[in-house]
Formats: C-alpha cells, structure tokens, sequence
C-alpha cells in the first residue's frame, strides 16, 4: 500500500522569499505523484505532476518539484513567493497500472505569505 | 473549460436527516469520486464510481450511500445524518486511467450537522 506525508502542517513565510513543502511517499512499486493546490473557500486544482521522464516538474504559477526516487520525495518548491500563493497545497500518490482508482492524499499543508 | 459543479455549497442539517448531495460534471469522464476532508486528515475517500450504476467503497464508506443513474451526475446520501458527518465534502471526475490524469475538483460542499 502507498502513503504520503507531508511533513509540514504549516509554513509561514514573508512575500518574495524562497519556499520548499516537503512531501515523502512509500510504495513497493513505481508510483505517479502530484501536487495540487486549494484557495480558500475552493477545491482542488492540479498543481503539477510527475510520470515519468525529467525529474524535475514545473508546474503552473512558477512552481517546480522534483522527485528524487532514492529518497522517495517530492518537494515542492518556488522561488520567490506572492500573497496570492496562500493556500493548502496537498501531495498525492497514485500507483502506476493500477487503473488507478485510489490516489492517496497527504494531510496538506497550510501555506502562509505574509507582507 | 472543464466543470465539476456541486450543487449546494453550504447545508446546515439535523441529527438523523437524510441528505442528498449532488454532483455534475461535464467532461464525460467515466470516474467519479467522493471526498471527506477535515483539518489535518486531508482527504479521505468515500466511495468512487467507474461507469453508470457502478460504485465502490473508499477508504470510509460507512454512515454513506451513493448513486450514479447518469454518467455526468453522481449523488452522496447521508442516510442518517450524524454530527461527526460534520465536514467538507468533495465531488471529483476523472478519465478512465486516473493514475496517470488529473483528478477535476467541484469546488465543495460545506455540511453542518446539528
């Protein structure tokens, strides 16, 4: 079975500053991973996704993550960040040629830029 | 642009109501979904759907039912309403391989049981 934790609940951070959400999964076999973003008072949207390929994802809004199989994580990062990222923002696994119908969802974490 | 509406974003319901609440989507995906989610669990799944009148418990089925008649429409009932059915529920839909395609989100259905 997989699992995801996210090992922040919450970040707070100043506008423009650097930021890295940590998320580490485990799972026995090859996994596809995800980030997704919530704005208060709205569901999900997909942030970025890994599949295969480049390690290294980029995502919409300036966001990247990379996997890194030998830690099995999948940080999430952006270099300099706005008031508007403010937000929960979830890791999630789903296992590859499964069909799918499971993705498992970490806790989220709570993203806060202040002025 | 891609749509998965919940009907009804904030509901306010007595101890041992029934409950429907509805969920449409208009991508003509063959997976639905049905999310719990509360502060530091993050989601948990309910049941989910992979064709018309076919259904499949999640991860926390109990105290819920589901229906799907129409592919673009999938129902959560609360068959009797309970206070730690208290939550945020989410409808999702996605294409048949949802391991590798994004999960659509409405944008959440605030329930309140009293």
């Amino acid at each position: 079975a997989q699992s995801v934790t996210q090992l922040d609940s919450q970040v707070p951070v100043f506008e423009e500053a650097p930021v890295e959400l940590r998320c580490n999964y485990s799972s026995s076999v090859s996994v596809y991973l995800f980030w997704y973003v919530q704005y208060p008072n709205q569901g999900l949207q997909l942030l970025l996704k890994y599949l295969s390929g480049s390690t290294l994802v980029k995502g919409i809004n300036g966001f990247e993550a990379e996997f890194n199989k030998s830690q099995t994580s999948f940080h999430l990062r952006k270099p300099s960040v706005h008031i508007s990222d403010t937000a929960e923002y979830f890791c999630a696994v789903s296992r590859v040629g499964t069909g799918g119908f499971k993705t498992i969802f970490g806790a989220g974490t709570r993203l806060f830029v202040k002025a | 642009d891609v749509k998965v509406t919940q009907s009804s974003r904030y509901l306010v319901k007595r101890t041992g109501e029934k409950v429907f609440l509805e969920c449409v989507q208009d991508m003509d995906h063959e997976n639905m979904f049905w999310y719990r989610q509360d502060p530091g669990l993050g989601l948990r799944l309910i049941y989910f759907s992979y064709d018309v009148k076919m259904k499949e418990k999640g991860d926390i089925p109990e105290g819920y039912s589901v229906s799907r008649e129409k592919k673009e429409r999938f129902s959560l009932i609360l068959e009797s309403a309970s206070t730690n059915q208290t939550s945020m529920y989410l409808c999702a839909s996605s294409p048949p391989d949802v391991s590798g395609n994004t999960i659509y989100f409405g944008e959440g259905s605030w329930l309140t049981v009293v």
